[in-house]
């Protein structure tokens, strides 16, 4: 059975600076790995997909890398920002998805 | 391409009466995946259909609930007598095929039992 880590729960982090969010799982027979946004009472927001032969992949400030054997992917954000507060899902699949609790991060103007 | 439509968005039951939840995947989708997600905890897989077929429902509690996906129409999912602890948000998602295929999510439908 798939278990899903994010570390740490929370985050508080003034604007401007770099920051990694952590996600470990149990399972590493994935296909993929996703992350996602989840602002308060909305939808999930897909930002990234990592094929499990990728090792990473990229959109904008947004950095996501894949170690299928130790399993691990890290999400990394550049530069946040007071809109990037929201809490960031990941969520490894196969034939489905399985997701953590998430990060809640807070970024301060 | 409208995304996954989820309807109604908000539903308020009182105990015992039914709730029905549709989505509709994006065009060309035909897996589709509901999780609900109760107040402060992650999302829970509920249940995998496709078009006319459960696939996966190792998450669906054993009574009260159900889901299906027609030939024709949205993916319904049902829950007889409700209970005060259905209250959660139901989530959607649908993808163009299992495996390394992107997933893309509703935007929820809030049901509060009362």
């Amino acid at each position: 059975k798939q278990e899903v880590t994010q570390i740490p729960a929370a985050l508080s982090v003034p604007e401007g600076e770099n920051l990694v969010l952590n996600c470990s799982f149990t399972d590493s027979a994935i296909y993929n790995l996703q992350w996602f946004r989840q602002d308060p009472g909305k939808g999930l927001t897909s930002l990234l997909l990592i094929q499990s032969s990728q090792r990473e992949q990229t959109s904008g400030r947004l950095n996501a890398s894949l170690d299928k054997s130790s399993g691990r992917s890290t999400l990394y954000i550049a530069a946040s920002q007071p809109g990037d507060s929201a809490t960031y899902l990941c969520a490894p699949g196969s034939e489905k998805l399985v997701f953590g609790k998430g990060t809640k991060l807070t970024v301060n103007p | 391409n409208a995304g996954v439509m989820q309807n109604p968005r908000h539903l308020v039951r009182r105990r015992g009466q039914e709730a029905r939840l549709r989505c509709s995947p994006m065009k060309g989708h035909s897996h589709v995946y509901w999780y609900r997600q109760l107040p402060e905890e992650g999302l829970k897989f509920m249940v995998y259909l496709q078009k006319e077929n459960i696939i996966d429902e190792s998450g669906m509690p054993k009574e009260r609930f159900s889901a299906e996906f027609p030939k024709e129409g949205p993916s319904i999912l049902r829950i007889q007598q409700v209970v005060r602890g259905d209250s959660a948000a139901y989530f959607c998602a649908s993808s163009s095929t299992t495996g390394p295929t992107e997933a893309f999510f509703g935007q929820g439908t809030r049901l509060t039992v009362v």
